[in-house]
């Protein structure tokens, strides 16, 4: 049982169309982060939420913190094909050191022209 | 250079060989991670070095042994590895308290063991 649970696994989608990734926990998190990883790359951090039900907006993306601090979600407006690639939540398990990050398994996302 | 740098990018060994990952950071931070990311698994925090000590050991077997001269090089000296230790190796620097700012990662080590 992954400690940081995401799904979907996989989404393919067409340019355009909206889409909401999810990560989930049994667990409360200090803060949860995001990263996008693209094919032969490292992950790349996205954002960090710290507030319980806390909202930030990057552009196209909204990512929210659950109010319990135990889930977050991902959506992204009109996507395009840049928004290709393998979507990480990560955060600090249980009282651990804030850069003992652990990772859920993973969204890949495809975006279609 | 900056960001995080790792050589080789690609490596193919034998069980009975021995090898090293070098991993260096131009960004000023003081942490360093290995990380192992596998087909079919999360990625998997190994080490953490804070201020070239070692903070953390995820019960890594002792086939992987790491090193941390100075806060700006990280090393994974490998040795009498196994089939299954095949997967891309990531390293990743930060400030000790990771905080809003993150981790920053190097494009990885895809390592095969035949």
């Amino acid at each position: 049982t992954q400690l940081l649970e995401q799904s979907p696994q996989f989404l393919s989608i067409q340019e355009g169309e909206n889409l909401t990734v999810y990560c989930n926990s049994s667990s409360v998190f200090s803060s949860l982060q995001w990263y996008r990883q693209e094919p032969g790359e490292g992950p790349v951090l996205l954002v960090t939420v710290v507030t319980g039900g806390e909202v930030k907006k990057l552009k196209r993306l909204t990512f929210q913190f659950g109010d319990a601090r135990k889930d977050s979600s991902l959506h992204i407006t009109a996507a395009q094909p840049g928004d290709t690639g393998l979507y990480l939540c990560a955060g600090p398990f249980q009282g651990a050191a804030g850069n003992k990050l652990t990772f859920g398994g993973g969204t890949r996302v495809l975006v279609k022209p | 250079e900056t960001g995080v740098t790792q050589t080789p990018r690609h490596l193919v060994m034998g069980m009975t060989n021995k090898k090293s990952l070098k991993c260096e950071q131009h960004l000023g931070h003081n942490a360093m991670y290995w990380y192992k990311q596998s087909a079919k698994k999360p990625l998997e925090l190994m080490f953490v070095y804070n201020f070239k000590e070692q903070t953390e050991n995820n019960s890594v077997p002792s086939r992987f042994s790491p090193e941390c001269p100075n806060s700006s090089h990280l090393f994974l000296h490998l040795h009498t590895l196994q089939p299954e230790d095949s997967a891309l190796y990531l390293c990743a620097s930060s400030h000790p308290g990771n905080g809003g700012e993150g981790q920053f990662f190097g494009p990885g080590t895809r390592l095969t063991v035949l």
